[in-house]
């Protein structure tokens, strides 16, 4: 069974600019997660999707958004980039949107903001 | 709130000798506990988990942890330590979205380096 991917892997933009990173889970995974990892923050909880639905936010601010479509793809968007938006951005699949379940990562999208 | 707290951003430990990964929690329900590791340019990789049930659980390449639930802790531990372990660990607590909208939230600790010597 593929693993959870993501697109792109590396990704320059200039401040100002607006990107938008794609995931793909596990087949018959139902749930989507973003992550933020950064060298100062850690990795911080952005968004989780279950059934085209976002289901729960953290505190990031509204530039960053994201969605689900029916087969459970999903992709973040982030607008007006900044220079601290650098980082690399993790998406994991779970079958179901429970905290019991354990989630499958993807290898990340590495964001550079010039 | 939940919160996860790991002790030591980087701990040294000579190769064959037992590697401690410390954990502690806040959480004001039962919390669901995780380890991950992950290695360079990789994504996370679940080592083990406790939802319910035994205390003492095991998880792969010979970790395991324990969730002590009067030292809000979920320690991780190798009875021997290899160049490979050399990896970034993460703890994590999850839990249900208080705002009934079906979802979950993990919330991970700031992640711990060891140093394996040889």
């Amino acid at each position: 069974k593929a693993g959870v991917t993501q697109t792109p892997r590396y990704l320059i933009k200039t401040r100002g600019q607006q990107v938008t990173l794609s995931c793909s889970p596990i087949s018959g995974h139902r749930s989507v997660s973003w992550y933020q990892q950064t060298p100062g923050q850690g990795l911080q909880f952005l968004f989780e999707y279950f059934s085209e639905t976002q289901r729960n936010k953290g505190n990031f601010p509204g530039r960053f958004s994201g969605r689900q479509f029916s087969n459970s793809r999903s992709e973040m968007n982030v607008s007006t980039l900044e220079l601290g938006d650098s980082a690399l951005y993790l998406c994991a699949s779970s079958w179901v949107n429970a905290p019991t379940y354990e989630q499958y990562f993807g290898p990340g999208t590495r964001l550079t903001v010039t | 709130a939940q919160s996860v707290t790991q002790l030591g951003s980087h701990v040294s430990v000579s190769e064959g000798a037992l590697v401690l990964l410390r954990c502690n929690y806040s959480s004001s329900v039962p919390p669901y506990l995780f380890w991950y590791v992950q290695y360079p340019n990789q994504g996370l990789q679940l080592l083990l988990k406790y939802t319910t049930g035994a205390t003492l659980v095991k998880g792969i390449n010979g970790f395991e942890a324990e969730f002590k639930k009067s030292e809000t802790s979920f320690h991780l531990t190798k009875p021997s330590a290899h160049m490979s372990d050399a990896a970034e660990y993460f703890c994590a607590v999850s839990d249900q979205n208080t705002l009934n909208t079906g979802g979950f939230k993990t919330i991970f600790g700031a992640g711990t380096r060891p140093f394996v010597k040889a």
